[in-house]
């Protein structure tokens, strides 16, 4: 059975960058397109973008210009980045797996990490 | 982006009781819709995938319709452990939009 594992850094200054990274155990690391997903303390699910094992990304056109999502092979692992964050960005960020290859329905998820931007 | 409309945003029912919720696509998405329950702390957790389809474990009370714009999920009989959040999801086009979510709670 897949487990998703993540961490990064939980408090942020204003433009700073954000980094979080999220294992996979178990289950097949090919075929499936790694996604992170975000959600605003007390509010609704935004998708960030995915990645698939040969590095192929899709992301949100509302933060495209400063997020990176990258694929460590080797690991098992998939990384986020997103830069000059801002209050805005606090959120609960979730990596996700597909169902299955080519679904965007997501049955396994990470634990989350918290991430707190303040001055 | 597709827009996506859930109806009510919050749900006061009783246990034992049937309960609707409503999903609205900003344009057709055939059914890939997919409904989600979350849970206080928890990541949400998949219920029904593709409009219908029932995820391993998931009690056969939740029932989900529809096609196009228009969806639903049903909760036939409510148990104490549906008191919870519940968001709809497209997967028809990148980037996957999410309902604002209906937060059901007991009455």
């Amino acid at each position: 059975q897949v487990q998703l594992q993540q961490w990064g850094a939980g408090l942020l200054k204003p433009s700073e960058t954000l980094s979080l990274t999220c294992a996979v155990y178990g289950g097949s690391f090919r075929g499936y397109y790694w996604t992170w997903i975000r959600q605003p303390p007390g509010k609704g699910l935004e998708w960030i973008g995915e990645i698939n094992h040969s590095g192929g990304t899709n992301y949100n056109p509302s933060l495209k210009s400063r997020v990176t999502i990258s694929v460590d092979t080797s690991k098992n692992q998939f990384s986020l980045i997103l830069n000059s964050v801002t209050a805005a960005d606090t959120a609960m960020y979730y990596c996700a797996r597909p169902s299955y290859f080519g679904s965007g329905s997501y049955s396994t998820w990470g634990q989350g990490t918290l991430v707190t931007v303040s001055s | 982006d597709i827009q996506m409309t859930q109806s009510p945003s919050s749900l006061s029912a009783s246990v034992g009781d049937r309960v609707t919720i409503t999903c609205r696509a900003g344009q057709s998405i055939s059914t890939y819709l997919n409904w989600y329950q979350q849970k206080p702390g928890k990541a949400p957790n998949l219920l029904i995938a593709a409009a219908s389809n029932l995820e391993s474990g998931v009690p056969s009370r939740f029932s989900g319709s529809g096609s196009g714009t228009d969806f639903t999920l049903t909760i036939s009989s409510l148990q104490p452990e549906d008191f919870a959040t519940y968001f709809c999801q497209q997967s028809y086009f990148t980037p996957y939009t999410f309902g604002q979510g209906t937060k059901l709670e007991i009455k």
